[in-house]
């Protein structure tokens, strides 16, 4: 069972829909992150989030906008969507001790139609 | 700038084989190296993290070297069974970051044929 949990679990979307991408973990992990996996590719770094404050952003594009509302959630706002955009996209936490693992949730597949 | 590389792409063994997936990383200074296995379409599940102090990680069938100074890990998959087919992705954490980031090497992908 993963420690990490993201909704939804899959999400389908149009071009001019707005929808939101959660993240919840209950580790007491003060650093979350989204990555963004295409097939047979390994995850790519859009955002991290160490102690509720955007400490990375990997130039996402701004239909992505991520938001920390407190230490244990993570959201994923998007917003005009390409249907490029289409990917696997991960959480992650990590509780910032250097020789620590990083956690991931298990994803939300989306698809830009 | 960092670079991971894994080595084979693509592996396909009958039940029972003794395997090893490669990994390599071209900046040594690194915190530590961390194996992970993702099945088709879900998340990453942690199999080991090596230090960079240290020279092997073991868990079950499964046991991670590192020589930091040549840049290589390998993970060693002992008596392999049809449910260790998955990727495997390796990753470094670099000492310059305070933020955990990981530089991920493109994967293998594993196949243990019945």
């Amino acid at each position: 069972d993963t420690e990490v949990t993201q909704t939804p679990k899959h999400l389908v979307m149009g071009m001019t829909n707005k929808k939101s991408l959660k993240c919840e973990q209950h580790m007491g992990h003060r650093a979350m992150y989204w990555y963004k996996q295409k097939a047979k590719k390994p995850p790519e770094l859009m955002f991290v989030y160490s102690y509720e404050k955007l400490s990375i952003n990997e130039s996402v594009p701004s239909r992505f906008s991520p938001e920390c509302p407190n230490s244990s959630l993570l959201n994923l706002h998007l917003h005009a969507l390409q249907p490029e955009d289409s990917a696997l996209y991960l959480c992650a936490s990590w509780d910032s001790m250097y020789n620590s693992p990083l956690h991931f949730g298990n994803g939300t597949r989306l698809t830009v139609t | 700038k960092q670079e991971v590389t894994q080595i084979p792409a693509a592996l396909s063994v009958p039940e029972g084989e003794n395997l090893v997936l490669n990994c390599s990383f071209t900046d040594s200074a690194i915190y530590n190296l961390q194996w992970f296995r993702q099945d088709p379409g879900k998340g990453l599940t942690s199999l080991l993290l090596i230090q960079s102090s240290q020279r092997e990680q073991t868990s079950g069938r499964l046991n991670a070297s590192l020589d930091k100074s040549s840049g290589r890990s390998t993970l060693y998959i002992a008596a392999s069974q049809p449910g260790d087919s998955a990727t495997y992705l390796c990753a470094v954490r670099r000492r310059s970051s305070n933020t955990g980031k990981l530089i991920f090497g493109q994967g293998t992908t594993l196949q243990v044929k019945p």
